[in-house]
């Protein structure tokens, strides 16, 4: 089975732009959850989607944002970037969402903010 | 609230020695355990998990990790380090009634191995 993919690999920005990263889940992973690493603040959970529909959020402002297709792609939009936005986004799928069910790591998207 | 904490940012062992990563939780019922590897410029795989059963559990690339109820840990071994293993491992914890998503993770520890 092909693994979690994340597109684009790196980005760079500058302020006040928006930008959309997009995830593939592994075949039949009906879950996908998006995450913020960054070297202050490690990992952090944004959001997570489970059949087209957002089942639970992180605390991060309203800019960020995203989205479940049928074929449980994902894509996660930030607008108003700021600098502080400069981070690797993870995106995971899981199998059944559930507690007990591992996360699969994308390599992640890494956005530089100028 | 649950936490986890990964005592040591940062581990530095020679090339055949043990390899310790230690890992504490703070739920008082046990919850899911996982240990997870990054790799520089790549996203998180898991090493392994503990969900129920045998408390000494067998991972990847020969890792392992046991979990001490009485203790609350959930630490992280392998007997010989190998230059392979250099990267950063992050436990997590999960709550029984929660979802995949809600994993929190420790704040990671970076494992360096010396030639």
């Amino acid at each position: 089975k092909a693994g979690v993919t994340q597109t684009p690999r790196y980005l760079i920005k500058t302020r006040g732009q928006q930008v959309t990263l997009s995830c593939s889940p592994i075949s039949g992973h009906r879950s996908v959850s998006w995450y913020q690493q960054t070297p202050g603040q490690g990992l952090q959970f944004l959001f997570e989607y489970f059949s087209e529909t957002q089942r639970n959020k992180g605390n991060f402002p309203g800019r960020f944002s995203g989205r479940q297709f049928s074929n449980s792609r994902s894509e996660m939009n930030v607008s108003t970037l700021e600098l502080g936005d400069s981070a690797l986004y993870l995106c995971a799928s899981s199998a059944t969402g559930e507690a007990n069910s591992p996360l699969h790591f994308g390599n992640g998207t890494r956005l530089t903010v100028t | 609230a649950q936490s986890v904490t990964q005592l040591g940012s940062h581990v530095s062992v020679s090339e055949g020695a043990l390899v310790l990563l230690r890992c504490n939780y703070s739920s008082s019922v046990p919850p899911y355990l996982f240990w997870y590897v990054q790799y520089p410029n790549q996203g998180l795989q898991l090493l392994l998990k503990y969900t129920t059963g045998a408390t000494l559990v067998k991972g990847i690339n020969g890792f392992e990790a046991e979990f001490k109820k009485s203790e609350t840990s959930f630490h992280l071994t392998k007997p010989s380090a190998h230059m392979s293993d250099a990267a950063e491992y992050f436990c997590a914890v999960s709550d029984l009634n929660s979802s995949a998503s809600k994993i929190i993770f420790g704040s990671g520890t970076r494992l360096s191995i010396r030639p």
